[in-house]
């Protein structure tokens, strides 16, 4: 089982809404990312989790909070986003022992529409 | 910092044809990865291939390959016998040291847009 899924595929929210992007892969794998990705843009790196802890926030506004409640699963959770925020939001993973990392495994996506 | 580039915004293939991408990097590390990913319009990211940098041999899977000039920096990637399937948004992306404060960040190219030709 190579598959990293997210839910939901589609999401529209008001700009004064709460919401969250889920991700969940059952790999193994401690390393978790979620990636911002415009159209015909490539993906931007937001956060990178490694067991289960924070270790990579890319200057990430804090309407955007990351959570990582146990190996497998991987949270966004969205709050007074703005239209620009609109975007492909990517989940991966990867084998990560603390020193060797494997390839990224990407889930399908949430398509994020903010109005 | 690392960079990659992509100086193909878009390619063009006909069915059964070779077609070659080309991607360059720039990076000071010895231990790094370079990757081809595919984004078809169903947005999931495939991995098409990878190269481990100390690895002098050019990486392979069924149709596509690489040519990998560590000299040069350069990272190209061949797809043979070309297949509608394979029309997609194609990245290249670089990954530094596994180990250390990287956590296995990819640096993406803008990628190159093919479009296979019935």
């Amino acid at each position: 089982d190579t598959e990293v899924t997210q839910t939901p595929k589609h999401l529209v929210m008001g700009m004064t809404n709460k919401k969250s992007l889920k991700c969940e892969q059952h790999m193994g794998h401690r390393a978790m990312y979620w990636y911002k990705q415009k159209a015909k843009k490539p993906p931007e790196l937001m956060f990178v989790y490694s067991y289960e802890k924070l270790s990579i926030n890319e200057s990430v506004p804090s309407r955007f909070s990351p959570e990582c409640p146990n190996s497998s699963l991987l949270n966004l959770h969205l709050h007074a986003l703005q239209p620009e925020d609109s975007a492909l939001y990517l989940c991966a993973s990867s084998r990560f022992d603390g020193y060797v990392n494997t390839e990224a495994f990407f889930g399908q996506g949430t398509r994020l529409t903010v109005v | 910092a690392q960079t990659v580039t992509q100086s193909q915004p878009e390619m063009s293939v006909q069915e059964a044809e070779t077609v070659t991408l080309s991607c360059t990097y720039d990076t000071s590390e010895s231990d790094y990865y370079l990757f081809w990913y595919k984004q078809p319009p169903s947005r999931q990211m495939i991995l098409v291939i990878r190269q481990e940098a100390y690895k002098q041999q050019n990486a392979t899977e069924n149709r596509f390959s690489v040519n990998f000039q560590k000299a040069a920096k350069s990272f190209s990637l061949k797809i043979s016998d070309s297949q509608l399937g394979d029309a997609a948004m194609y990245f290249c992306a670089y990954r530094g040291n596994a180990g250390g404060t990287s956590y296995g960040k990819l640096t993406f190219g803008q990628g190159t847009i093919l479009t296979v030709h019935p």
